[in-house]
């Protein structure tokens, strides 16, 4: 069965600290993962996906199929990286994606 | 490019009341639209797969009747929540995905949400 775990609820850090947002899956064949990020009182928005190995906002993240991973990574964060973060999974034909339960992020000054 | 609305926005009605969400693709097609529930504090809960001129399909535990799900056109779905009752106050999502895109085939765009309430 296709599962997106997330095992941090609240990760709290200072400004300037690195910043790492776990995500595990589980999927036998070849998954797409993306990150979102809901900021306060907004939509839930893409912020990258494993295929484009791309930096959004100085954010990155690499797939370790060995681990099965898809960790979240800063190196520096700041007030305004405090959000929700999501980890999802796309596996199957149908499109749809799997959510891990998120992990808040809280910035501190 | 690429917004998805949602219609209303919040909205309180009475146990035994039917209330309809709108989902609109502004500036794209999508073939395809996902509607979640969202509870406090949550993640998000996929509830249906709704797809353009057919059935949507629906997440084990998720009942039809009570949730549905309308797929008129390449813009717009809408989730019609029948005989609310106060358990179903809740957070609900929709997103789209697009018919064309440039990216990954698995790309969706969120709406805002609507917050409903049954009293």
């Amino acid at each position: 069965a296709q599962r997106v775990t997330q095992p941090e609820k609240l990760l709290s850090v200072f400004k300037g600290a690195p910043v790492e947002l776990k995500c595990n899956y589980s999927y036998s064949g070849s998954p797409e993962l993306f990150w979102y990020v809901q900021y306060s009182r907004q939509r839930l928005q893409l912020l990258l996906r494993h295929i484009s190995r791309e930096s959004i906002k100085g954010f990155t993240a690499d797939l370790n199929k060995g681990e099965t991973s898809f960790h979240l990574k800063k190196p520096f964060a700041q007030e305004e990286d405090s959000a929700m973060y999501y980890c999802a999974l796309n596996g199957d034909s149908s499109y749809k994606l799997i959510f891990g339960s998120g992990t808040r992020l809280l910035v501190r000054p | 490019g690429a917004v998805v609305s949602q219609h209303p926005s919040r909205v309180i009605c009475k146990s035994g009341t039917s209330v309809k969400i709108e989902c609109r693709s502004l500036d794209f097609q999508a073939t395809t639209m996902f509607w979640y529930r969202q509870f406090p504090k949550k993640s998000l809960m996929l509830m249906a797969t709704s797809n353009e001129g057919s059935k949507a399909t629906y997440e084990q535990g998720v009942e039809k009747d009570k949730f549905l799900i309308n797929h008129a056109s390449l813009t717009l779905s809408t989730l019609t929540v029948t005989s609310a009752h106060p358990e179903d106050s809740s957070f609900y999502i929709c997103s789209a995905r697009p018919s064309r895109s440039s990216g990954s085939r698995y790309e969706q765009y969120f709406g805002p949400g609507t917050r409903l309430t049954v009293t």
